[in-house]
């Protein structure tokens, strides 16, 4: 049982490249979510789905694009990466109602 | 912006110690609230679920009070393992939830 699984796991990139990052369940959760985590802070939502082919805008989406079209997949993708966005990135899940999220195990993305 | 505020800490406790966290929400709307545990440099675990009656887990005892929308996280006996920063966690609406920047806590031997 894999729970949320999440790659790459660590990347580099230059400013300007794109990238995407993968997250996927096989617990058949209809609620999916991405986050980012700077250092010393909390965990600010980018993007979340409620169902394959729904998705909506977290906190701080700029910079930042998603797709659902499958219930087990949920990539985030970065179009033109900015130092900025160098951070840990958390990809969640639940099944529904108002239960804990299942998190995977991060990516950690540089960009220089 | 419905925010969740922690204590920044560091806690640093000896072994067999008992600590507090607190934490405040500002949604009135919240209805489910978590602590979760995150290591070093490791995904968020769920510690426990907080409920309006108080509950405990082993050496965990976690308080919600709504009319003051404030949280506690009381840990008794306090081993090497609890060392961690520990997340406050409030429901904010459309199975979103709000982080607070976490509690880092050291046990030290």
């Amino acid at each position: 049982n894999a729970g949320v699984t999440q790659t790459p796991k660590f990347r580099i990139l230059k400013i300007g490249q794109s990238m995407t990052l993968q997250c996927t369940q096989d617990m058949n959760h209809n609620y999916m979510y991405w986050y980012r985590q700077d250092p010393g802070m909390g965990l600010k939502l980018i993007y979340y789905s409620v169902g394959a082919g729904i998705t909506d805008k977290g906190e701080v989406p700029n910079g930042y694009n998603v797709s659902r079209s499958t219930t087990e997949d949920f990539p985030l993708r970065l179009e033109l990466a900015a130092p900025s966005q160098t951070s840990v990135y958390f990809c969640a899940s639940i099944p529904g109602g108002n239960q804990p999220q299942h998190f995977g195990d991060g990516t950690r993305l540089s960009i220089l | 912006r419905k925010e969740v505020e922690q204590d920044p800490g560091p806690f640093n406790v000896p072994e067999g110690a008992t600590v507090a966290f607190n934490c405040t929400y500002s949604n009135s709307a919240s209805q489910s609230f978590f602590w979760y545990r995150q290591d070093c440099r490791k995904e968020p675990k769920l510690l426990m679920s907080v409920y309006s009656s108080g509950n405990e887990d082993g050496r965990f005892t976690a308080q919600l009070n709504r009319a003051s929308q404030y949280i506690s996280l009381l840990i008794r006996d306090s081993k090497l393992s609890d060392s961690a920063t520990y997340l406050c966690v409030a429901e904010a609406g459309s199975y979103q939830l709000t982080f607070g920047k976490g509690t880092k806590l050291s046990v030290i031997p």
